[in-house]
């Protein structure tokens, strides 16, 4: 059974700092999703990571992949207010059929 | 563009009614689903629909049903609700299953007592 997991589950940053955030999974997958979705709303896509070593880059959030590791990286640069959000990854298992399976989700704020 | 319109936005049922939570897309995608968010549990799969005429049970299919009307149209149906089952419901579409990412509704919230 494929587990996502993403930590920290909670992160308060700094504005104008960076920081990076982490998603893992545990078995074969060459797909991963990040999603974003603000308080009481829908989600959003942000970046399709479709092979090993895919790195993709919106404004001030850089994602990248690595198909060996299990890993995917969200980079935050200058962290602002308006990054403040909750953000899923979400990987598709190879060869199941697109059961696409989420992370519990990274919820940042952004102070001041 | 009106892209995914789930309705109803809010319901409000008692144990052991029955509703059906409706879904429709009009970005021409074959594949859509149903997901579920729960505090702290992120997004799980109830049932998806690869292509117009095929459903598949996701992780937590118990208690609901589901019909792929035609391509555009993906309804859920709760039989006997549960308290269990108050949640935000999402429907979601995709063009292409392999590439391209979700289109999300905006979401139902089903408050069972």
């Amino acid at each position: 059974e494929l587990k996502v997991e993403q930590n920290p589950l909670f992160l308060s940053m700094q504005e104008g700092k960076n920081y990076t955030i982490y998603c893992n999974y545990s078995t074969t997958s060459d797909r991963l999703y990040w999603y974003r979705q603000d308080p009481g709303k829908s989600l959003e896509s942000l970046f399709v990571l479709l092979s090993n070593g895919a790195v993709k880059q919106e404004g001030r959030l850089m994602a990248s992949l690595d198909t060996k590791a299990r890993l995917s990286t969200l980079h935050i640069t200058a962290a602002v207010h308006d990054l403040s959000a909750t953000y899923f990854c979400a990987v598709d298992e190879t060869g199941a059929n697109s059961k696409l399976t989420f992370g519990k989700g990274i919820t940042l704020s952004v102070r001041p | 563009n009106a892209g995914v319109t789930q309705t109803p936005k809010f319901q409000v049922l008692k144990t052991g009614q029955s509703m059906t939570l409706q879904c429709a897309q009009d970005m021409n995608h074959n594949s859509m689903y149903w997901y579920r968010q729960d505090p702290g549990m992120g997004l799980r799969l109830i049932y998806y629909s690869a292509s117009e005429g095929t459903t598949d049970k996701g992780e937590v299919p118990n208690g609901y049903n589901v019909s792929r009307l035609n391509k555009r149209e993906f309804s859920l149906r709760l039989e006997s609700a549960a308290p269990s089952q108050t949640s935000v419901y999402f429907c979601a579409s995709t063009r292409d299953r392999t590439i391209s990412p979700l289109h999300f509704g905006n979401g139902t919230r089903l408050t069972v007592t």
